[in-house]
Order: C-alpha cells, then sequence, then structure tokens
C-alpha cells in the first residue's frame, strides 16, 4: 500500500450521470494531484493542489470539477461526460519543499467507462 | 515542440539478462529524472530519482543514468527476474515557482522476463 486510496476503483457512467472521485492519503503531504491515463498514452496531469489550493488547471473541460477541503482529501466530481473521457484516473499526493524534487505517491486509481 | 520518448515497443528478454530501457527527450531542461514502475491496473510506484549533476545512480539491481547533453536517461535491470515484469515509466521532474515540482511523463516501455 502506497498510503493513497481511491474509491470507487471503478466506475461505469452514462453521459448524462453526476458522479464523484473520492482520494484519501494518510502520508500527511501537503500536494494533491489527480491524473488520466489513457490506453497507450502518457499521464497527463489534470489539477494540482498545494496547500488545498489548486495551482494548476491544466485546461481541462469543465464537465471535470476538483474539489480539495483539506490536504488529506481529494475529490473530482464528474458530470456530463462523453465516451472519450473513459480512462484510469490516478491521485497522487507529495511532499512539496520547493528546493528539490518531490517523489509522488500515487493511488491504485479508478477505472471510469462511460458509456 | 516539447517531446519524451520511451520505446514504445514491448521489450522481452530472458531471465538473468540484463534489461536497458531508454528515455529520450527533447526541449526540456529538466532539474531532476524519475522512474516508476506501473504494474497492471494499479498505479506508479516510484523507483530512482537522478539529478542533473548526476550521471549515474544505483539501487539494488537497478541503475539509472542521466546524460544532458544527450538529453537522455538510461535505465538497467540487472539479473532481470520475471517479477520484474512491469511498464516503466520515465517522468521529467521540472521545478516550478508555484512551490511545486511537476513531472512529465512518457508513455513508458512494458518490459516482459521470461523465465
Amino acid at each position: 500500500e502506497t498510503g493513497v486510496t481511491q474509491t470507487p476503483r471503478h466506475l461505469v457512467m452514462g453521459m448524462t450521470n453526476k458522479k464523484s472521485l473520492k482520494c484519501e492519503q494518510h502520508l500527511g503531504h501537503n500536494a494533491m494531484y489527480w491524473y488520466k491515463q489513457s490506453a497507450k498514452k502518457p499521464l497527463e496531469l489534470m489539477f494540482v493542489y498545494n496547500f488545498k489550493e489548486q495551482t494548476e488547471n491544466n485546461s481541462v473541460p469543465s464537465r471535470f470539477s476538483p474539489e480539495c477541503p483539506n490536504s488529506s482529501h481529494l475529490f473530482l466530481h464528474l458530470h456530463t461526460l462523453q465516451p472519450e473521457d473513459s480512462a484510469l484516473y490516478l491521485c497522487a499526493s507529495s511532499q512539496t519543499s520547493g528546493s528539490g524534487s518531490d517523489t509522488q505517491y500515487f493511488g491504485p486509481g479508478t477505472r471510469l467507462t462511460v458509456l | 515542440s516539447q517531446k519524451i520518448e520511451q520505446n514504445s515497443e514491448a521489450l522481452n528478454i530472458q531471465e538473468g539478462k540484463t534489461a536497458t530501457l531508454t528515455c529520450n527527450y527533447t526541449n526540456y531542461s529538466p532539474a531532476y529524472l524519475q522512474w516508476y514502475r506501473q504494474d497492471p491496473g494499479r498505479g506508479p510506484v516510484f523507483l530512482l530519482l537522478i539529478r542533473e549533476n548526476e550521471k549515474e545512480k544505483r539501487k539494488e539491481r537497478l541503475k539509472v543514468t542521466f546524460d544532458t547533453t544527450l538529453k537522455q536517461s538510461l535505465f538497467h535491470i540487472t539479473a532481470s527476474q520475471p517479477a520484474d515484469s512491469a511498464t516503466y515509466l520515465c517522468a521529467l521532474d521540472l521545478m516550478f515557482s508555484g512551490g511545486y515540482n511537476k513531472l512529465i511523463f512518457g508513455a513508458g516501455t512494458r518490459l516482459a522476463v521470461h523465465p
């Protein structure tokens, strides 16, 4: 276990549904990340939160809405998704020092299928 | 344009041999480079980090080199075992003024070690 949990592990939703992905880290880190991983493509960074403040939105469509209520929890709210949004969604956390490299710890991911 | 390239095809090797994976990049100047391992249906797991002023880094059977002139990193697994079979991701580590490090991932190389 990496200390980062994600729920649900699998999700199937229709294009008109609203659902949320949850991520929790038990490592005391201050930064949390959402990534999208599609088949045979690199991980795409979606959002970054540092000390609960969103510091990066990588041109993600508004049908993805992140929420970070505290440094340990991160949500990704989903609504009116498209079939091409089907992918593995990974959450990660790190302890940012601002003066060196930060190793990221990943959760197991949520496998999302949009019908 | 900025690119990160890893051997796109799967690498098949015999148990006991040394596996060598390549990561090439263009138009980036990373301060660090990280390597992760990802098993099917799981999140990436950190393996090694190397700094731009380091030529080589070792950890048990793993060795990473980093040539900032060639813009290339090589990842070696010596005395490979079937349990080493996985996808290996390289990630360029870009320090940001926002107080966190941004990782740019390659698409990964799938390694299969055969008994």
